[in-house]
């Protein structure tokens, strides 16, 4: 399995705002996620972070709203751009590595926007 | 098709029983069924998961069925703990994607 280290774990935000969300692998993985949860609710896949190039977005979700990089295999970042209260939720980081189909979890980023 | 639908929503069960929780989907092209465990506060955390191929498995109290034909699977949790009380979603994984599409999440507790 991987550790994976998300920070910060909470935020409280203005409106119109952004963060930028880390994740941090202990290992080299082959794919890396950013799923949003909202407020008692369940998962929803936000985009595949590909090494070196532009992420790929679910159907919703919009690279102006929710830029991603990925520099290398252990490290990604979501920004969270010009922040509403809708945003409030929790972002989660999520990897595959290349020894099986299991996706591994971050903590979460509990994002409250003001 | 892409939705995964989850049953029941909320769960309590006595210490000592078993818990059970269906879902069910649309699309043949799921290939991969897992079970995440999420406490408050935390990240979802894998708890077993199973492929078409198999009918049934099981870990430890955990036991996965699964029915091909009526696209439904569902969680067992035999010998159910207070511990055990938690938020439960199952997903589903179209071939090939390693992306996982959730189910809506089933709160269970566990009364000592």
């Amino acid at each position: 399995s991987a550790v994976i280290s998300q920070k910060p774990s909470r935020d409280i935000c203005q409106r119109g705002t952004s963060l930028t969300i880390q994740c941090q692998v202990d290992s080299q993985v082959t794919m890396m996620f950013w799923y949003r949860q909202q407020p008692g609710q369940s998962l929803t896949l936000i985009a595949t972070a590909n090494q070196g190039s532009e992420a790929t977005y679910e159907s919703g979700f919009v690279i102006d709203k929710f830029p991603i990089s990925r520099p290398n295999l252990t490290f990604s970042t979501l920004t969270v751009s010009n922040m509403s209260p809708e945003d409030s939720s929790i972002y989660l980081c999520s990897v595959v590595g290349g020894w099986n189909t299991e996706a591994f979890f971050g903590q979460g980023t509990r994002l409250t926007v003001v | 098709q892409q939705q995964v639908k989850q049953s029941p929503q909320s769960l309590i069960v006595q210490k000592g029983g078993i818990s059970i929780i269906n879902c069910a989907y649309e699309n043949t092209a799921f290939d991969y069924f897992p079970w995440y465990q999420q406490f408050p506060g935390k990240g979802p955390a894998l708890l077993i998961a199973i492929r078409p191929d198999v009918s049934e498995k099981k870990e430890g109290r955990f036991t996965i069925s699964f029915n091909k034909s009526a696209k439904q699977f569902s969680l067992h949790i035999m010998d159910s703990q207070p511990g055990d009380s938690a938020t439960y979603f199952c997903a589903a994984s179209p071939s090939g994607t390693y992306k996982y599409i959730f189910g809506t999440g089933t709160r269970l507790k566990v009364l000592a």
